[in-house]
């Protein structure tokens, strides 16, 4: 099973910062990751998938990178409504994993 | 547009047995791979299972739930479904199906609602 390991596990900045995120994999996955947001309550939704692809109605300030075990997730100019837990996910090995999450919060 | 509606969640006691479904509108249900992930009370996502598009002929479960757990489809309906069996305190979360990325294999573009199963005596 591949691991994923997201850092940090918690950052908090301020509107109008730049946010990092990273995820690393334990076994190569290539460009085979997705990013996902989940806000309070809610179900998640898909940022990023293959690495770098912003899904559909997803702000260009969300951009992916990365390939084979190292992948970040960049929030260009972070908004109030960024303010959310962060998932990285790999498709290239069953099972599926997730990481265990990154929650990000605006001050 | 995609909807997908949950229903099947509640209180079971271990070693009991529950049935999830996931009512899918808005796409061509038959023509998509689905997948069920969950979420225990104050944690991170975990990955289920999932199940190919068409007849579903190919399943795939995390370890947690093989032998234990059974994901299946109804295309004449619509529905995906999710069977637990033997049912354990751990099993406890949040329970969501999810429809599978077209074109672009195992990303989850689109979600339900999610419904809680809570395992307790």
């Amino acid at each position: 099973e591949i691991v994923l390991t997201q850092s940090p596990v918690t950052q908090s900045l301020s509107p109008g910062d730049r946010a990092t995120l990273s995820c690393r994999a334990s076994q190569y996955v290539s460009s085979n990751l997705a990013w996902y947001q989940q806000k309070p309550g809610q179900a998640p939704r898909l940022l990023i998938y293959d690495a770098s692809m912003r899904a559909t109605g997803i702000p260009a300030r969300f951009s992916g990178s990365g390939s084979g075990t190292d992948f970040t997730l960049t929030i260009s100019s972070l908004e109030p409504e960024d303010s959310a837990v962060y998932y990285c996910q790999q498709r290239s090995i069953w099972p599926r994993t997730f990481g265990q999450g990154a929650k990000l919060e605006i001050k | 547009e995609v909807q997908l509606l949950q229903s099947g969640g509640g209180l079971v006691q271990p070693g009991g047995s529950l049935r999830l479904s996931c009512a899918a509108s808005g796409f061509s249900f038959s023509n998509y791979a689905m997948s069920w992930v969950r979420q225990a009370p104050g944690k991170g996502l975990e990955w289920v299972s999932a199940i190919s598009g068409g007849s579903g002929g190919s399943t795939y479960y995390a370890g947690s739930a093989k032998g234990r757990f059974t994901v299946s489809r109804d295309n004449s309906k619509n529905t995906l479904f999710l069977e637990m069996s033997s049912l354990r305190d751990e099993d406890t979360a949040v329970y969501y199906c999810a429809k599978w990325m077209e074109g672009h294999g195992d990303y989850l573009d689109h979600w339900g609602q999610g419904t809680l199963v809570t395992v307790s005596s």
